[in-house]
């Protein structure tokens, strides 16, 4: 399978605990990005990587999520201390950048849904 | 911050009728893009546009962007059940993909 994959695909934890999720992007990627999604709703952005490089972090983004993506192929997302309102699913999306256009098409994993009790 | 707005959030149609959604963005685009997610799934990338008033078509749907590259219609003839699902359209704001709410099909068979 050479698609975005992403695990856990569930996660149920207790308010206060952390939580990692991982993301494999599509090898060839040199962009990663992080989105959540509530029902409803249409992705919202949290963050995104060129390599290994974090570009951009949403200004909505508590400081208890933090990203990774250390050697510019996986990442990871942990959210400390978790909420109730963290609960959510969080989807991962690479895109392979071309020069003169800002964004490619994205393709997304089929998510890490999160449940906060 | 640039907003992308859809409307409407919901459609029901029966089987055979017409569908359009319509997205409109607070600022000029240089692209937008659209995306389908299917219940329970993941949104899946249908379709770029680029060029102001540009019309392209994939079988049963049609996409336009508008002169003034602000806003973008999906018009879908003749609907199927397999069109059910969430539609999306996402402008480009920096190096990263801002999305509408979408617009939500259900069709009666």
């Amino acid at each position: 399978d050479t698609g975005v994959s992403q695990n856990p695909r569930h996660k149920i934890t207790k308010r206060g605990q952390n939580v990692t999720f991982r993301c494999d992007p599509i090898s060839e990627h040199n962009r990663l990005y992080w989105y959540r999604q509530t029902l409803g709703q249409g992705p919202e952005f949290l963050t995104y990587f060129q390599n290994e490089a974090q570009l951009e972090k949403s200004r909505l983004l508590s400081d208890r999520f933090s990203a990774e993506r250390p050697k510019g192929s996986f990442s990871t997302l942990e959210i400390q201390r978790t909420e109730q309102g963290d609960s959510a699913m969080y989807l991962c999306a690479s895109s392979l950048t071309v020069v003169r256009l800002n964004t490619g098409e994205l393709f997304f994993g089929e998510g890490s849904r999160l449940t906060v009790l | 911050g640039q907003q992308v707005m859809q409307i409407p959030q919901y459609q029901h149609v029966q089987e055979g009728e017409d569908f359009t959604t319509y997205c409109n963005s607070s600022t000029t685009l240089s692209n937008i893009q659209w995306y389908k997610q299917r219940p329970g799934g993941h949104p899946v990338f249908l379709i770029q546009l680029v060029k102001s008033g540009e019309v392209k078509k994939q079988k049963r749907l049609t996409f336009q962007f508008g002169e003034a590259k602000k806003n973008s219609s999906l018009h879908i003839t003749a609907t199927q059940t397999t069109d059910v699902g969430t539609y999306f359209c996402a402008g480009p704001q920096g190096g990263k993909l801002i999305f509408g709410q979408g617009t939500e099909l259900s069709v009666k068979p």
